[in-house]
């Protein structure tokens, strides 16, 4: 089993300019999650699903959408990319009958907006 | 709202030694689950040491063990005999019991560790 994979690993943006992230899981989890990660403030989630066709935000979901239509996949979005979404984002899963709370992350993906 | 604080920014052991890396958080829930996550400089985030908020014995795992005293909302990582391959960011991280499935992980910001021969 692959896990959590993510892609890209790197990306530049210009701002202003749109990109996916994409993030797939083969251990059919209904829960993922996406986070981004700065320098002295830890993770901060950004927007969840707990299911196919349902999505919600966290603490952070300006300027990120998010679909789920399979399982497998939670790709997030940024329409308009701004310097302040430089950052390192993360996918994580959990099984959704799995109450011990263990999520299993992606090797992060580096995004940085000029 | 929860909040999670690990107070040191950096931390640094000699190979064999023990360490211990602080964490406390503030809840008014009664059940919880608390972790330790393990991030090298691959970026990849490795579950270290999970426990459960009802349990009062401190979990361990191999090498590293936590002090988890509840009254005083206080979750602190031993790692013992400690390896060049322990060094590492660790993050302390608090999840809710009672909102099942959707309930997210609240982050620290997390604890350098520097291990030196």
């Amino acid at each position: 089993n692959a896990g959590v994979t993510q892609t890209p690993k790197f990306q530049v943006l210009k701002t202003g300019q749109s990109m996916t992230l994409q993030c797939a899981q083969d251990m059919n989890h209904e829960y993922m999650s996406w986070y981004r990660q700065d320098p002295g403030m830890g993770l901060r989630l950004i927007h969840y699903s707990v299911g196919a066709g349902i999505t919600d935000q966290g603490e952070v979901p300006n300027g990120y959408n998010v679909s789920r239509s399979t399982t497998e996949d939670f790709p997030l979005r940024l329409l308009s990319a701004a310097p302040s979404q430089t950052s390192v984002y993360f996918c994580a899963s959990r099984g959704g009958d799995s109450f011990t709370g263990e999520l299993f992350f992606g090797e992060g993906s580096r995004l940085t907006v000029l | 709202a929860q909040t999670v604080t690990q107070s040191q920014p950096e931390m640094s052991v000699q190979e064999a030694e023990t360490v211990t890396l602080s964490c406390t958080y503030d809840t008014s829930e009664s059940d919880y689950y608390l972790f330790w996550y393990k991030q090298p400089p691959s970026r990849q985030m490795i579950l270290v040491i999970r426990q459960e908020a009802y349990k009062q014995q401190n979990a361990t795992e191999n090498r590293f063990s936590v002090n988890f005293q509840k009254a005083a909302k206080s979750f602190s990582l031993k790692i013992s005999d400690s390896q060049l391959g322990d060094a590492a960011m660790y993050f302390c991280a608090y999840r809710s019991f009672s909102t099942g499935t959707a309930s997210k992980l609240t982050f620290g910001t997390g604890t350098r560790l520097q291990v030196t021969l």
